[in-house]
């Protein structure tokens, strides 16, 4: 969705690295939920933030919600070929809750051994 | 344990053919999706579905329809397949208000 800009679009780390991923919206985020896709498969549920200035960690990676409830950042340390895959985040803009979610066009993450 | 499947998992076919992908899920969920994922544009959504007998378009329906008659299943059909469809389409499900819940997708190539 334009409404949602992700980046980078591609990212090669090296094993150990950390990284940042970004999804940016023009609009308030009433809701944001992080995904990983792996090649050929279904999204696998990552987290979800809802509050400005919410912090989430799960394992070795933490997603925040800014403040003002237009950005969010995904943050992996240390990471891992296990963590390569593409990652998305989909947005509530209206105040729907998960009922309809706009998605951006998704990160590619490539870790190197 | 409950799920959500897709079928079939890859389907070619030919231009100006109808074609019908199937979603289930066992979560009884009342909330069900249609995305379509393409390269450079991430996951569009084509139809939601809030319950039985409830049908709403997408950012990208045109070409597609679904029907809801059992909590279960929303297919989605392709009256007259092009060559645009071709694409991978997911399925989700969700309860009201929580995470959408993904399928495996399904790869459509239309000829």
């Amino acid at each position: 969705s334009q409404e949602l800009e992700q980046s980078p679009q591609s990212l090669i780390v090296q094993e150990g690295k950390n990284l940042t991923i970004n999804c940016t919206s023009s609009k308030t985020l009433y809701g944001l939920y992080w995904y990983k896709q792996k090649y050929g498969e279904g999204l696998i549920f990552l987290m979800m933030l809802q509050k400005g200035g919410e912090e989430k960690s799960h394992e070795k990676i933490t997603a925040k919600l800014d403040e003002k409830k237009q950005q969010s950042s995904l943050h992996i340390t240390a990471s891992q070929p296990s963590h390569a895959g593409i990652y998305l985040c989909g947005a509530d803009l209206g105040g729907a809750g998960a009922n309809n979610l706009f998605f951006g066009t998704g990160t590619r993450l490539t870790v190197i051994p | 344990d409950a799920e959500i499947t897709q079928s079939p998992r890859h389907k070619i076919t030919e231009t100006g053919r109808q074609v019908t992908l199937a979603c289930h899920q066992t979560w009884n969920h009342n909330n069900m999706f249609w995305y379509r994922q393409d390269l450079g544009h991430g996951l569009r959504l084509i139809h939601y579905s809030y319950g039985v007998q409830d049908t709403n378009k997408g950012e990208v329906s045109d070409g597609y329809s679904v029907s809801r008659s059992n909590t279960e299943d929303l297919p989605l059909t392709l009256e007259s397949a092009a060559s645009s469809q071709t694409s991978v389409y997911f399925c989700a499900s969700s309860p009201p208000g929580s995470q959408q819940f993904f399928g495996p997708g399904t790869r459509l190539t239309v000829l």
